[in-house]
């Protein structure tokens, strides 16, 4: 039990476009889910918490009108990258908290060109 | 605040070779203390957890003994594989349910 599932794995766009990531908690409700973003060679960093039906909690210095986060239903997050541009380049992944546990996403690949 | 410090890479083994990737922690209250694999191209998967002090997590293999007079939670492996070359993240949880990584270890193991 407890899969969360990230998609698309990996996804390439061109500069000034937009992306969508969908983050699904698929056998429980995500009460809470979390996205992070990693750089090369560096650790997770936390982006945003989100909770169903609320807007979403940004960390400091995460542009927030650039990274839209909607957690439109207890199994559903969505994050969309806005006018990407090169430096948007990253592994993003999601967590999704039921309470207790935490389940990772298997992440998202996004390399902007 | 609450952070995790962890020691920095790349490690490089031999095969069978004894493996310990130090982790150590700041936190103002009674966190829960992770480690994280992740294999190339891949997301994060739980290694092995520990909710309280002087718990041992341990899976695969590896182990981790929550060390509260240390604040540390070291991962260590007896016999590595060429199978376990990934990147290790030590975590914790504080009660807010945020996540705090340390900043990861590759490991690579050579045949």
């Amino acid at each position: 039990g407890a899969v969360v599932s990230q998609h698309p794995s990996w996804v390439i766009c061109k500069s000034g476009t937009s992306v969508k990531i969908e983050c699904r908690s698929l056998d429980f409700q995500a009460t809470t889910m979390f996205w992070y973003r990693q750089f090369p060679k560096q650790s997770l960093m936390l982006m945003a918490t989100s909770n169903e039906g609320s807007k979403a909690t940004y960390e400091q210095g995460v542009e927030k009108d650039k990274f839209l986060i909607n957690h439109a239903s207890l199994t559903l997050s969505t994050l969309t990258v806005t006018s990407a541009h090169p430096e948007d380049s990253s592994f993003y992944i999601c967590s999704a908290s039921r309470g207790e546990g935490y389940t990772f996403g298997s992440g998202t690949r996004l390399t902007v060109v | 605040g609450d952070s995790v410090t962890q020691m920095e890479g790349p490690v490089t083994l031999s095969e069978e070779a004894f493996l310990t990737i130090n982790c150590t922690y700041t936190a103002t209250g009674y966190p829960s203390l992770f480690w994280y694999v992740q294999y190339p191209g891949e997301g994060l998967q739980l290694l092995l957890k520990a909710t309280k002090a002087d718990d041992k997590g341990s899976n695969k293999g590896f182990e981790a003994t929550y060390r509260k007079e240390t604040t540390s939670f070291h991962l260590e492996k007896g016999s590595v594989q060429v199978s376990d070359s990934a990147v290790y993240f030590c975590a914790l949880s504080d009660r807010g349910n945020q996540f705090y990584f340390g900043t990861g270890t590759s490991l690579t193991v050579i045949p």
